[in-house]
């Protein structure tokens, strides 16, 4: 089993639609949690950290199931910026952080 | 400040020929980390470094050795190139606060090895 998994997609979906990603992870002993976005032949740059209680910035949402080893990602009124590949990241104590192979998401008009 | 800079951008070899690929950064970061980005893979860590002085093997470090030379600069060399070392190479810093951490890349070298 992979570390981490993501469903690869594409999700296409017109601009203002909802879209939730979903990730699960192996390792029982994961500590912090993240989702990083990287656009078309660009560098992944951090989207933000998961928190047990749920975080939120702005149309973002981010969610950590530590029972079942599962983040999600909600993206609310889609937008065509939002469009690139979102990666699901986790991290133990000591160690590198282990990267998804993403999501791609694609917002057409 | 530049963040994480890489250099070259873009390179192409023949196979056997040898190259460093260089990556320095002005966040005063302790950690620092090699990793390749290939289609359907997703980013493999090569090599990391902890700080100055210390270097560890990550999930794919076969052909690959790496130099901290300081603080500001981890490099990574590849002595006899070969076409399976095609990919996208990105340096990366890391640096961890009471609410969190965040991991910085740099714009990443595009390398064909014909």
């Amino acid at each position: 089993r992979k570390e981490v998994e993501q469903d690869p997609g594409p999700f296409n979906v017109p601009e203002g639609a909802t879209v939730a990603f979903n990730c699960t992870y192996s390792n029982s002993a994961s500590q912090s949690f993240f989702w990083y976005r990287q656009d078309c032949r660009k560098e992944p740059k951090l989207l933000m950290s998961v928190y047990s209680s749920g975080n939120e910035d702005g149309r973002f949402t981010a969610q950590l199931n530590r029972a079942s080893q599962y983040i999600s990602l909600l993206i609310r009124d889609s937008k065509l910026s939002d469009s690139a590949t979102y990666l699901c990241v986790v991290n133990q104590a000591g160690t590198a952080l282990i990267f998804g192979k993403g999501t791609t998401l694609s917002v057409s008009s | 400040n530049a963040g994480v800079t890489q250099t070259p951008k873009f390179q192409v070899l023949k196979t056997g020929q040898s190259m460093t690929l260089q990556c320095a950064q002005d966040m005063n970061h302790n950690s620092m980390y090699w990793y390749r980005q290939d289609p359907g893979m997703g980013l493999r860590l090569i090599y990391y470094s902890a700080s100055e002085g210390t270097t560890d093997k990550g999930e794919v470090p076969n052909g690959y050795n790496v130099s901290r030379l300081n603080k500001r600069e981890f490099s990574l060399r590849l002595e006899s190139a070969a076409p399976s070392q095609t990919s996208v190479y990105f340096c990366a810093t890391r640096h961890g606060t009471r609410s969190g951490e965040t991991q910085y890349f740099g714009p990443g070298t595009r390398l064909l090895v014909l």
